[in-house]
Formats: C-alpha cells, structure tokens, sequence
C-alpha cells in the first residue's frame, strides 16, 4: 500500500518561513493536499492539487513539489498556524485515500 | 455554506456494534462522494470508506472491510456508518468529510463523533 512521510515536528520563529515535507513514491504522478488541524477541531483543507489555495485561506500558505517530496510553506508564520498538517494523496491504483502521518508545527 | 453534522457516536464493548450518521446541507448531496475519515487519539487521519453519489460503489480500508458497511440515503442528505464486530483499536474520532470532483481530496468536514471501544 502506498505510504506517506512526515516529519513528526517542525518549529519555527514568528515571522520565519516553515517547510513541511511529505514523501512518497512517484508523488509528482499524484495530487498533493494539505490539512491544517487544531486542537480539538476538524482538518481544514488548505491545499489541493499540490499547488492550489481553496478561498479564504491565505497566501502565505503555498504548495509546492519536487522529485518525490512535497511541501508545504507557510511565510511570516504567526502564532495561529500553530497546529498540526496532514498530507494526503488519491492512489488511484487501489482507490485508497491516504494520509501521512501528521506534522505538529510549533511556532516557537 | 457546506454544513455537515456528525451523530451516533459513544462508548460501546468490543464486539459490539454502532451506527453513526452524517446529516449535509448546503449542497447537492447526491452530486457528491463522501466518506469516512477516522482519528485515534494523539494519533494521524485515517481514511475508513467512501461511497459514490450514485450509491454504485464503495471502498474500504483493510482493517475495517467486512466489519464496516458505508451507506448514504440521498433522499434525506444523510450518510451513514455501520460498525459491527468492534475492536479496542476502532476508539477514535469519526469525521465525514465531502469528496472533491476529482475524487481526490476532502474539501468539508464534520465536527466529528467520538466512538469509543472498551469493556
């Protein structure tokens, strides 16, 4: 089954630039979305297909890909990013949704 | 506004079994595939099932194929999940999450229901 890669954590200054990869075997051939999930809520799509931003989230948060990781970045961080982020693919071969296993980004 | 509101959710023993329901507005209900997306405690998402707008077809994870029936009723814009032969390790959050057009990602959730498993 195909399998994503998080980093289990990811701190960062306020005003710096967070990176949050997620690895997978030929995950350019897939689209890439991202979640953004806070205590006690439920995940927020905040990228999809890889690149693009659903209405009202803001610039700051963009996708991006290269060979087989997938990334997420958030500029000029801000005390509310401070949550975890899901990666997710469709594996179209076996009709499974999948999901990594979560990255908790604290803003220091 | 895409509103959907999870329900059924509560404390069972092992081997029992729960139906937990899903209540959506704000949408063309039967335009759309839906699913099940589980989180155990301190733990990642976990899909569970999807089933198509048009009720013909369905998909399961492994761990809860056999054991789980995904269904939805597009007459009341309701989707439902049937869990039976429960295990401790099925204790966590359930959420239904509305799939995109292109069957790939999980544009709305609900607030989630508990579900939890133990003697």
């Amino acid at each position: 089954s195909y399998v994503l890669n998080q980093p289990l954590s990811v701190s960062v200054a306020p005003g710096e630039t967070a990176r949050i990869t997620c690895g997978g075997s030929k995950i350019g051939s897939k689209g890439v979305h991202w979640y953004q999930q806070k205590p006690g809520q439920a995940p927020v799509l905040v990228i999809y297909y890889t690149t693009d931003r659903p209405s009202g989230i803001p610039e700051r948060l963009s996708g991006s890909i290269s060979g087989d990781t997938a990334t997420l970045t958030i500029s000029r961080v801000e005390a509310g990013d401070e949550a975890d982020y899901h990666c997710q693919v469709w594996d179209s071969n076996s009709y499974h949704w999948v999901f990594g296993g979560g990255t908790k980004l604290t803003v220091l | 506004d895409v509103q959907l509101v999870d329900s059924g959710g509560g404390l069972v023993q092992p081997g029992g079994s729960l139906r937990l329901s899903c209540t959506a507005s704000g949408f063309t209900f039967s335009s759309y595939a839906m699913s099940w997306v589980r989180q155990a405690p301190g733990k990642g998402l976990q899909w569970v099932a999807t089933i198509s707008g048009t009720l013909r077809d369905t998909f399961y994870a492994d761990s809860v194929r056999g054991r789980f029936t995904i269904s939805r009723d597009n007459s009341e814009n309701t989707l439902f999940l049937q869990m039976n032969s429960l295990r401790v390790d099925d204790t966590a959050v359930y959420y239904c999450a509305k799939v995109g057009n292109g069957w790939s990602e999980f544009g709305s959730w609900g607030q989630g229901t508990l579900v939890t498993v133990s003697s």
